[in-house]
């Protein structure tokens, strides 16, 4: 079953705008990561913020997470063609030492 | 730096054949992944090793379903025999330690006829 859920599905936005991904999950975590997926290929791991956390940034990638909510949302800023792919959030135990449970992810299309 | 490598990428067979996914981990990682995809499903866990040990396997569909890994740096996936419903992409990933992100492999895409 899947822990996460993203939304929305599918989002197509202009080069240089923001786009906004949100997931929700249903269990108790330690952790949330975020994946991407370009097409064809396995996926990427982007960043991990830890339950304890409430936001955490690697370079245009900027997460929240909400544990009351049990949410978690990831901004990618000033948006490039490259940033074209789906994005995944996923939940587990440890983090690499735990299967990981994804959402059905958010197909991002960014339009030059 | 050589990934997570998957063979082959695709891979096309009748029904009731034996199938065999095979993965090299990335040398020094201790924990394996196999993951399928599926329009229909999304991507679910199938089996993990940490150290050569399956630990949890309760994501493998079926009894036709087995993995093992017969040393540290590589492992199989194998179906027997296939269905048509097995079709999906498999991946591997494997990582490190605990706090460390997962690697993937770019999965193999199977089909069942």
């Amino acid at each position: 079953s899947q822990q996460g859920e993203e939304d929305p599905q599918a989002l197509s936005i202009q080069e240089g705008e923001n786009a906004t991904m949100n997931c929700s999950y249903k269990t108790s975590i330690n952790n949330l990561q975020w994946y991407r997926q370009n097409s064809g290929r396995g996926l990427v791991h982007l960043i991990l913020i830890r339950s304890n956390e409430r936001e955490k940034h690697s370079g245009r990638l900027r997460v929240t997470l909400d544990t009351s909510k049990k949410s978690s949302s990831l901004l990618i800023t000033a948006s490039r063609a490259a940033d074209t792919a789906s994005y995944f959030c996923a939940t587990g135990g440890w983090g690499g030492a735990d299967g990981l449970t994804f959402g059905k992810g958010t197909h991002l299309i960014i339009q030059p | 730096d050589a990934g997570v490598i998957q063979s082959p990428r695709h891979e096309v067979t009748e029904m009731g054949q034996e199938v065999t996914l095979r993965c090299k981990l990335i040398s020094g990682h201790n924990s394996l992944f196999w993951y399928r995809q599926t329009m229909m499903r999304g991507l679910e866990l199938l089996i993990y090793f940490n150290n050569n040990v399956p630990i949890d396997d309760s994501g493998m569909p079926e009894d036709r379903f087995s993995a093992k890994m017969p040393n540290a740096s590589f492992s199989t996936l194998k179906i027997q025999p296939s269905e048509p419903r097995d079709s999906a992409v498999y991946f591997c990933a494997s990582s490190l330690s605990r706090e460390q992100p997962q690697h993937f492999g770019d999965g193999t895409r199977l089909s069942i006829l």
